[in-house]
């Protein structure tokens, strides 16, 4: 049973461009959450999306906006790149929204110059 | 809002020392804890988690009680191993029905041979 997995592991922008990242969520979990965990810190919740839809955000800017498809996958989109946007972006997926149910991809590093 | 304070580190001990990581959260009514751990270059693991007041989590060796009182879920092991080695977070998710997780900003620990 593959867990959640994410792509790319690694991608390097520059500042003001956009951004797409992916996110196969854990069989039978309907629930996508994405958080940002910059260098040496915690993750940060950044939303979550259940039945294609996005039900919680945390303190993000519009420049970060998702989708979730039909078959519960996920995307993570940046607009207008900033430096401090560089940070690893963590997938987590749940069945019916718990929390005690997420399971973490390994995460796709961002890097922005 | 719902805040998570967790001991800093790095902290470097030699095998079978013993461990304990301070963990806080300040949080309105029940939230439910968790410790996740994440290994170089992956993604995190559930490690354990409490949802009630004076429940103990436990995984691995690794132990965790609830505290109501103390509003504390210190994160202990009696004997670690080189393979323990890794950054270890206290998270909460709060109560009624908040189910993003809201993390600590980690502690990275070294076990030495």
């Amino acid at each position: 049973d593959a867990g959640v997995t994410q792509s790319p592991t690694h991608l390097i922008k520059t500042r003001g461009q956009q951004v797409t990242l992916r996110c196969s969520p854990k069989s039978g979990h309907d629930t996508v959450s994405w958080y940002q965990q910059a260098l040496g810190q915690g993750p940060q919740f950044i939303f979550q999306y259940y039945e294609e839809e996005e039900r919680q955000r945390g303190n993000f800017p519009d420049r970060f906006s998702g989708h979730q498809f039909p078959n519960y996958s996920s995307e993570l989109n940046v607009n207008a790149l900033l430096l401090g946007d560089s940070a690893l972006y963590l997938c987590a997926s749940s069945l019916d929204q718990r929390a005690d149910t997420q399971y973490f991809g390994p995460g796709t590093r961002l890097t922005v110059l | 809002g719902d805040s998570v304070t967790q001991m800093e580190g790095p902290v470097t001990l030699s095998e079978e020392a013993c461990l304990t990581i301070n963990c806080t959260y300040t949080a309105t009514g029940y939230p439910s804890l968790f410790w996740y751990v994440q290994y170089p270059g992956e993604g995190l693991q559930l490690l354990l988690k409490a949802t009630k007041a004076d429940d103990k989590g436990s995984n691995k060796g690794f132990e965790a009680t609830y505290r109501k009182e103390t509003t504390s879920f210190h994160l202990e092991k009696g004997s670690v191993q080189v393979s323990d080695s890794a950054v270890y977070f206290c998270a909460l998710s709060a109560q009624g029905g908040s189910e993003k997780l809201v993390f600590g900003k980690g502690m990275k620990l070294t076990v030495n041979p």
